[in-house]
């Protein structure tokens, strides 16, 4: 069957330190993967797009690794800050369809 | 300011009645997308529209209903054959196309209770 799965655990982290986020997927071969961000209560927040020819995107303190071999995309956050906490979702649109799919999210917290 | 804008923020249904949700969206965009979240799950699709007047059921399209008569708004209804509609329910819109390389622009969710 198709799924796509992030750690539903919470992820805690000291300020300062790189979170890694884990999205793996399987019975998909999608051409693109997307990282959204959700605050509580709210609609999430697109933040990167990488490319299955891309091994790894980066924007600012952010970086997406995407291994279509392995099916996982790794969401990086580094010298995290307590204003990153936050519910961050992996999505993706499977070949020739309109849809997209969205993982559980995973819930980070930056302690101070 | 472009945009995506759903109300109400808060919604309160009777068991038996039927609500309609409202979204809309300033940016020009194809296509439209309605989710269903529940607390620590991810979001599942109800139903997504590619152009006007047409719209495809996604994985939880029952007792559920959309229209798309204008391409800026896509109303959600919330049948009383919704036998748990409880949830948080968040609109989208995009450029649309089939190879997933367009964000989605989300709005700030409707959260609807059944009393």
């Amino acid at each position: 069957s198709q799924k796509i799965e992030q750690n539903s655990e919470a992820l805690n982290i000291q300020e300062g330190k790189t979170a890694t986020l884990t999205c793996n997927y399987t019975n998909y071969s999608p051409a693109y993967l997307q990282w959204y961000r959700q605050d509580p209560g709210r609609g999430p927040v697109f933040l990167l797009l990488i490319r299955e020819n891309e091994k790894e995107k980066r924007k600012e303190r952010l970086k997406v690794t995407f291994d279509t071999t392995l099916k996982q995309s790794l969401f990086h956050i580094t010298a995290s800050q307590p204003a990153d906490s936050a519910t961050y979702l992996c999505a993706l649109a499977p070949s020739g369809t309109y849809k997209y799919i969205f993982g559980t999210g995973t819930r980070l917290k930056v302690l101070a | 300011d472009g945009g995506i804008t759903q109300s109400p923020k808060y919604l309160f249904r009777k068991e038996g009645q039927n609500v309609t949700l409202s979204c809309e969206q300033n940016l020009n965009h194809d296509a439209m997308y309605w989710y269903r979240q529940d607390p620590g799950q991810g979001l599942r699709l109800i139903y997504y529209s590619q152009i006007v007047n047409d719209f495809q059921k996604g994985d939880i399209a029952e007792g559920y209903s959309v229209s798309r008569e204008k391409k800026e708004s896509f109303p959600l209804t919330v049948t009383s054959a919704q036998k748990n509609p409880t949830a948080f329910y968040l609109c989208a819109s995009s450029m649309g196309g089939t190879s997933g390389n367009n964000e989605q622009f989300f709005g700030p969710g409707t959260r609807l209770t059944v009393l």
